[in-house]
């Protein structure tokens, strides 16, 4: 069974600082992995996906997460923080081998950005 | 890129009364949507999966009597909320996938308060 833990429910950084969300899943077959952006009192926002290939996997507004088996991590990184990056976060795993299958999200992770 | 609306995007009912909530992908064929819930600070859990033409497969725990799923046209789905108790309060949101999509789009939610 696939399963999704987001290590740490607040993070806090400085405009202009490292973004680091941390993700790690369990799955029994190869997964497919996904990261959202929800904003208040709105749907899901998709930022970036690994279905197979390249391991670092670019998204939209400067988001990058790196696929790493190893560590079964997909953690969610973006080099200098901006005001409107302050969301909710969420890591997510497909159900199954296909990305249009059911999910599984992690709990979530609020990103505050200090001016 | 796809566009998945929900209808209302806020509704206030009294209890015991019936709401239903509509999800429209616009301008895709949706073989697949999933309805999902939010609870405050938390993060989504999956209700439910329709297929078009199909009745839709529950998750365990979810009371198919309650929450009625119907995928009528590969445009529509609707999530009844049946005599709505004010622990069915919520955030409603669902998404949708077409054959052979890459990913799935979501609706920007629907907020449920039963009073």
């Amino acid at each position: 069974a696939q399963s999704v833990t987001q290590l740490g429910s607040h993070v806090s950084v400085s405009e202009g600082a490292l973004v680091l969300l941390r993700c790690n899943y369990s799955s029994s077959v190869p997964p497919y992995l996904f990261w959202y952006v929800q904003y208040p009192n709105q749907g899901l926002q998709l930022l970036l996906k690994y279905t197979t290939g390249a391991t670092l996997v670019k998204g939209i507004n400067g988001f990058e997460a790196e696929f790493k088996k190893s560590e079964t991590s997909f953690h969610l990184t973006k080099p200098s923080a901006h005001m409107s990056d302050a969301a909710e976060y969420f890591c997510a795993v497909s159900v199954g081998s296909s990305n249009t299958g059911k999910l599984i999200f992690g709990q979530g992770t609020t990103l505050q950005v200090k001016p | 890129g796809a566009v998945v609306s929900q209808h209302p995007s806020r509704v206030i009912c009294k209890s015991g009364t019936s709401v239903k909530i509509e999800c429209r992908s616009l301008d895709f064929q949706a073989t697949t949507m999933f309805w999902y819930r939010q609870f405050p600070k938390k993060s989504l859990m999956l209700m439910a999966t329709s297929n078009e033409g199909s009745k839709a497969t529950y998750e365990q725990g979810v009371e198919k009597d309650k929450f009625l799923i119907n995928h009528a046209s590969l445009t529509l789905s609707t999530l009844t909320v049946t005599s709505a108790h004010p622990e069915d309060s919520s955030f409603y949101i669902c998404s949708a996938s077409s054959a052979g999509g890459s990913e799935q789009f979501f609706g920007p939610g629907t907020r449920l308060t039963v009073l």
